[in-house]
């Protein structure tokens, strides 16, 4: 098992659909992470949790749901999406949520919003 | 506002050269710093991390350098291979929370 995996891989949805993304972390780490990366920008912030306790959010719109039921799981509930939501989103854990920064990252979902 | 800007957003360099990758930081007062490597359509591996005290990392044939003062960090690889090819990105911790600030990447391509 690899350190943090990210199902689905590639997720192409319509704007009325409603998808979720999962991020699973065998790492024993507390603090996980969702980022986006979209074409010629750098990677954004969405959210962190930090023990189940979602401790930041940086202005995502409600449209992007993050659940997390424990330390291990992670999911991004995903409903009427626009196209310009279509982006790599990138799941990431590291030990604490401190700053350290030590981020461990998942392979990403590759989401196609047409 | 922090930003981090990387230069050359792209890079093309035969096998065996020595090349440096730049990135610059507006806000010096940062706690770390970390660069990372981006496979295409992959996650972000850490490749090496520098605490705002120390001046230099290394690991194996890459060096990393910070000058908190002003504001740089280099990435140095020696004898690039064409599995060096990647796109590397420069990260910053700030002081004031939990968020690490991304430049948008050097991409290098090393040619055989």
């Amino acid at each position: 098992e690899t350190g943090v995996t990210q199902t689905p891989r590639h997720l192409v949805m319509g704007m009325t659909n409603k998808k979720s993304l999962k991020c699973e972390q065998h790492l024993g780490h507390n603090a996980m992470y969702w980022y986006k990366q979209s074409a010629k920008k750098p990677l954004e912030l969405m959210f962190v949790y930090s023990l189940e306790e979602r401790v930041e959010n940086n202005s995502v719109p409600s449209r992007f749901s993050p659940e997390c039921p424990n330390s291990s799981h992670l999911f991004l509930h995903l409903h009427t999406l626009q196209p310009e939501d279509s982006a790599l989103y990138l799941c990431a854990s590291s030990p604490t949520s401190n700053r350290d920064g030590l981020l461990f990252f998942g392979s990403g979902t590759q989401l196609s919003v047409l | 506002k922090q930003e981090v800007t990387q230069i050359p957003a792209a890079l093309s360099v035969p096998e065996g050269e020595n090349l440096v990758l730049n990135c610059s930081f507006t806000d010096s007062a940062i706690y770390n710093l970390q660069w990372f490597r981006q496979d295409p359509g992959k996650g972000l591996t850490s490749l090496l991390l520098i605490q705002s005290s120390q001046r230099e990392q290394t690991s194996g044939r890459l060096n990393a350098s910070l000058d908190k003062s002003s504001g740089r960090s280099t990435l140095y690889i020696a004898a690039s291979q064409p599995g060096d090819s990647a796109t590397y990105l420069c990260a910053v911790s700030n002081q004031a929370g939990t968020a690490l600030i991304f430049g948008k990447g050097t991409t290098l391509s090393v040619s055989s």
